[in-house]
C-alpha cells in the first residue's frame, strides 16, 4: 500500500532557529512530490513542488530535498519566525494517476 | 480573486438529511478534486474528475456522489448522511501540465453530522 509518513507530528521551537520536517513514502516510484502549508481553519497553500527527476527545490528560505531511492524528503527552513507557525503536509503523485497521497503532517509552533 | 470557492463554509446535518457540497474554480483548471481531512488520517480522496464530463472514485467515495457539472464547477453529494461523515471537506483544482505549483485548494467546507 502507498502510504505517506511524517515525523514529527508535532514541533515547537524558538524564533530563529533552523529546522528540518521529514516526509517518507513507501513506493519510491513517485512522478512528483509537493510541500503544503495549512493554517488553523484554512486550505492548503502549495510551497514546493519536486519532480522525481530533480534533488531539491527552493523557495526563500524553504528548502525541500528528494532522495527517491530512500523514499524520503525533507523540509528545511532557515530562520523560522512566528509566522512560519502552522500544519505542514507533504504529498506524493504517482505516475499515470491524477490524485496526491497525503501524509498527516507536521504542526509547527515558533514561540518568539 | 482568481481561486477555489467552496460553499458553504459550515454546516450541520442530522443523520439521514442529504446536502450538496458546491465548488467552482475561476483559473480554467482541467482537474477537480474532493478530499476529505480526518484527525490523524491526513487528506484522502473522494472523488476526482480528470475533465468536463468524467469523474472518477478515489480513497473513500462511498456515501458520496459528484457531478462535473461544467469545467469551472465539482460539486459533491451527499445523499443520506451518517456521523462517519463529520470531516473538513476540500475541493481542489488543477491544470494537467501547467504551472510548478499545480494544486489549488479551496478553504473548505465543516461539516458535522449529529
Amino acid at each position: 500500500k502507498q502510504e505517506v509518513t511524517q515525523i514529527p507530528a508535532a514541533l515547537s521551537v524558538p524564533e530563529g532557529e533552523n529546522l528540518v520536517l521529514n516526509c517518507s513514502f513507501t513506493d519510491s516510484a513517485i512522478y512528483n512530490l509537493q510541500w503544503f502549508r495549512q493554517d488553523p481553519g484554512k486550505g492548503l497553500t502549495s510551497l514546493l513542488l519536486i519532480q522525481s527527476s530533480q534533488r531539491e527545490q527552493t523557495s526563500g528560505r524553504l528548502n525541500a530535498s528528494l532522495d527517491k531511492s530512500s523514499g524520503r524528503s525533507t523540509l528545511y527552513i532557515a530562520a523560522s519566525q512566528p509566522g512560519d507557525s502552522a500544519t505542514y503536509l507533504c504529498a506524493v503523485q504517482y505516475p499515470n494517476t491524477d490524485k496526491l497521497i497525503f501524509g498527516t503532517g507536521t504542526r509547527l509552533q515558533v514561540f518568539p | 480573486n482568481a481561486g477555489v470557492t467552496q460553499t458553504p463554509k459550515f454546516q450541520v446535518l442530522k443523520t439521514g438529511q442529504s446536502m450538496t457540497l458546491q465548488c467552482a474554480q475561476d483559473m480554467n483548471h482541467n482537474s477537480m478534486y474532493w478530499y476529505r481531512q480526518d484527525p490523524g488520517m491526513g487528506l484522502r480522496l473522494i472523488y476526482y474528475s480528470a475533465s468536463e464530463g468524467t469523474t472518477d472514485k478515489g480513497e473513500v467515495p462511498n456515501g458520496y456522489n459528484v457531478s462535473r457539472l461544467n469545467k469551472r464547477e465539482f460539486s459533491l453529494r451527499l445523499e443520506s448522511a451518517a456521523p462517519s461523515q463529520t470531516s473538513v471537506y476540500f475541493c481542489a483544482s488543477r491544470s494537467v501540465g501547467g504551472q510548478v505549483y499545480g494544486y489549488t485548494f479551496g478553504s473548505g467546507t465543516r461539516l458535522t453530522v449529529v
